[in-house]
């Protein structure tokens, strides 16, 4: 069964503390890994996809990195504005109309 | 910009009721997709589409039924609203990537 972990559940940052956030995954074939930011009242914002293990992207602060297993986030040099609920999601071979969504790690950035 | 749009943001009926939750895009995508999020829970998907006319039900269907009559408009009904259908509804569009929509907060009483 097609599956998404993430970790931590909760962050809780100073601004400018450098960290980094997981998504482990098991799927029947990864057609490709999304990471989304949801602010609390609204709709997820997409971010980015991943497609292969070794595939890095990058958007301001934050660069998503993919293996084999696992994704993972990384925040550097947060500020307060970028806390935010992050999450991940993936789409499997034996799914590919739907994506599989982690319960999300809510992370906090105080100044 | 990819833009999906929905009908209201904060919505109330009452039990019973029958409810309408409306969803456009703007991209000319093939797929849309109906998710409730409650706390704890995460995102769970209520039905998609991927052509007009064409529906899938998702992971938790029972109560929900939708409508899909063009291709950038999206529908979730509730025929007769439920206190447990009290929820926050995201609707997405998108091929490969999901785009969601600002999301109506459902209040059933």
């Amino acid at each position: 069964e097609d599956q998404v972990t993430q970790s931590p559940e909760a962050l809780r940052l100073q601004e400018g503390e450098s960290s980094s956030l997981n998504c482990s995954y098991t799927v029947s074939g990864l057609r490709g890994l999304f990471w989304y930011r949801q602010d609390p009242g609204k709709g997820p914002e997409f971010l980015f996809t991943l497609y292969s293990a070794g595939e890095e992207k990058e958007k301001e602060r934050l660069k998503a990195t993919l293996t084999k297993k696992e994704s993972f986030l990384h925040i550097t040099a947060p500020k307060p504005e970028d806390s935010a609920t992050y999450l991940c999601a993936v789409r499997s071979s034996s799914n590919t109309g739907k994506l599989i969504f982690g319960q999300g790690t809510t992370l906090q950035v105080k100044p | 910009d990819v833009k999906v749009t929905q009908s209201s943001r904060y919505l109330v009926k009452r039990t019973g009721e029958k409810v309408f939750l409306e969803c456009v895009q703007d991209m000319d995508h093939e797929n849309m997709f109906w998710y409730r999020q409650d706390p704890g829970l995460g995102l769970r998907l209520i039905y998609f589409s991927y052509d007009v006319k064409m529906k899938e039900k998702g992971d938790i269907p029972e109560g929900y039924s939708v409508s899909r009559e063009k291709k950038e408009r999206f529908s979730l009904i509730l025929e007769s609203a439920s206190t447990n259908q009290t929820s926050m509804y995201l609707c997405a569009s998108g091929n490969y990537e999901q785009y969601f929509g600002p999301g109506t907060r459902l209040t059933v009483t």
